[in-house]
């Protein structure tokens, strides 16, 4: 069965630090791999996704995205952290079945320190 | 363009009570789903809509949750009668074609229910 296991339910950078927020996933067919991103009291909105070519992807707000099919992770990266980009960050994998469900990481808090 | 809809943003109820919440997809989005997301989880797919017709309803609790999609357009999720655990956020979402988890979906702020 698919899986997508996101590392740390919370995650804590300080302003202007390096953002990183770890996804690992199980699929028995090449993916089709997404990053929403989750605002307080809104709904989510597509961060990126990857789907062929190019493993490196890039998305709003600076953030990218490396597939890596040998390490089976899409691991979302930010150089430089600002305080807009507190929020929760969710990983999600196409499915194998005839509608490719999305199968949903449990998702990653992003906390910006001052 | 307008985004996806969703009323009310915010429900409480008493258990044993019924609920029903709204959802005006994006137009033009031929495919609609609605989720149920619980505090600390992912987003679990309740159903997906194609046009007016029912393509995956598998996570439905079907004793108590219905769903519908008049004229492929708008639809409405119903609880009755509500449990406690039903406590969640439901997020309605659109995508323009039919691949289903393939495609980019967008998502209404959702509506937070309380069930008391």
């Amino acid at each position: 069965a698919q899986s997508v296991t996101q590392l740390g339910s919370h995650v804590s950078v300080s302003e202007g630090a390096l953002v990183l927020l770890r996804c690992n996933y199980s699929s028995s067919v090449p993916p089709y791999l997404f990053w929403y991103v989750q605002y307080p009291n809104q709904g989510l909105q597509l961060l990126l996704k990857y789907t062929t070519g190019a493993t490196l992807v890039k998305g709003i707000n600076g953030f990218e995205a490396e597939f890596k099919k040998s390490e089976t992770s899409f691991h979302l990266t930010k150089p430089s952290a600002h305080m807009s980009d507190a929020a929760e960050y969710f990983c999600a994998v196409s499915g194998t079945d005839s509608n490719y469900q999305l199968i949903w990481g449990a998702g990653t808090k992003l906390i910006i320190k001052p | 363009e307008a985004g996806v809809a969703q009323s009310p943003r915010y429900k409480i109820i008493e258990k044993r009570q019924s609920v029903a919440f709204w959802c005006n997809p994006i137009s033009g989005h031929a495919t609609l789903y609605w989720y149920q997301q619980i505090l600390g989880q992912g987003p679990k797919l309740l159903i997906q809509f194609q046009n007016n017709g029912v393509v995956d309803d598998s996570q439905l609790p079907k004793d108590r949750f219905s769903a519908e999609r008049l004229k492929g357009v708008d639809s409405t999720l119903k609880i009755q009668p509500a449990k406690l655990e039903d406590s969640a956020v439901y997020l309605c979402a659109s995508s323009l074609d039919k691949t289903g988890g393939r495609e980019t979906q967008y998502f209404g702020p959702g509506t937070r229910l309380l069930v008391l």
